[in-house]
């Protein structure tokens, strides 16, 4: 059973850049959720997705934005980078929200 | 003050020490998780809790609901064990987790 595919597993952007990263849950889950990790701030929730539905955000800028497929695959996406967005992204899957499997990450670094 | 709060910070044992990582919470849950994360960032869901006890292997957790307290053990502890546990939970009937800011373990063979 393939598990959550996360891509890229690495990235390197400029300040001002937009990127988009990409999770594939695993088949048959239909709840896909993203956070941030740093080393200051730790894990934080970013958002959650349940059938193409954001159902709850966490507390970030609406730089950072979501969206959720009918195939259930994931996106985030984040516009004009700043230094601080230099993180871990990770992304689990779920079938009913609770009980997550979770991706390696996307490590992104803005330069 | 943190919603979800770990102690301790950092923990290091000697190979088959009994460990004891204690997560306190100050908000509604509707479940309470236990995940491992090994460094280069994977993490591994351990347990998902929303009341009594649950056993995997030499790994144990438990939750007091009344108390918002949660405690993970590890029997017989071994170097493979090293590895940030980090404390979540789920708010009330939203969808959001909240994560204790993780106990870093050093098991010395």
């Amino acid at each position: 059973k393939a598990g959550v595919t996360q891509t890229p597993r690495y990235l390197i952007k400029t300040r001002g850049q937009q990127v988009t990263l990409s999770c594939s849950p695993i088949s048959g889950h239909r709840s896909v959720s993203w956070y941030q990790q740093t080393p200051g701030q730790g894990l934080q929730f970013l958002f959650e997705y349940f059938s193409e539905t954001q159902r709850n955000k966490g507390n970030f800028p609406g730089r950072f934005s979501g969206r959720q497929f009918s195939n259930s695959r994931s996106e985030m996406n984040v516009s004009t980078l700043e230094l601080g967005d230099s993180a871990l992204y990770l992304c689990a899957s779920s079938p009913f929200s609770y009980g997550y499997t979770f991706g390696s990450g996307t490590r992104l670094t803005v330069v | 003050k943190n919603e979800v709060e770990q102690s301790p910070q950092n923990l290091t044992a000697q190979e088959g020490e009994f460990i004891t990582i204690n997560c306190s919470y100050s908000v509604g849950i509707s479940a309470l998780h236990w995940l491992q994360q090994h460094p280069g960032g994977g993490i591994v869901s351990l347990f998902m809790l929303s009341s009594g006890k649950k056993k995997h292997g030499r790994l144990i957790a438990t939750i007091n609901i009344q108390e918002k307290h949660s405690s993970l053990h590890i029997t017989a502890s071994h170097p493979r064990d090293s590895a940030v546990y980090i404390c979540a939970v789920t708010l009330g009937s939203s969808y959001k987790l909240i994560f204790g800011s993780g106990t870093r373990l050093l098991v010395r063979p």
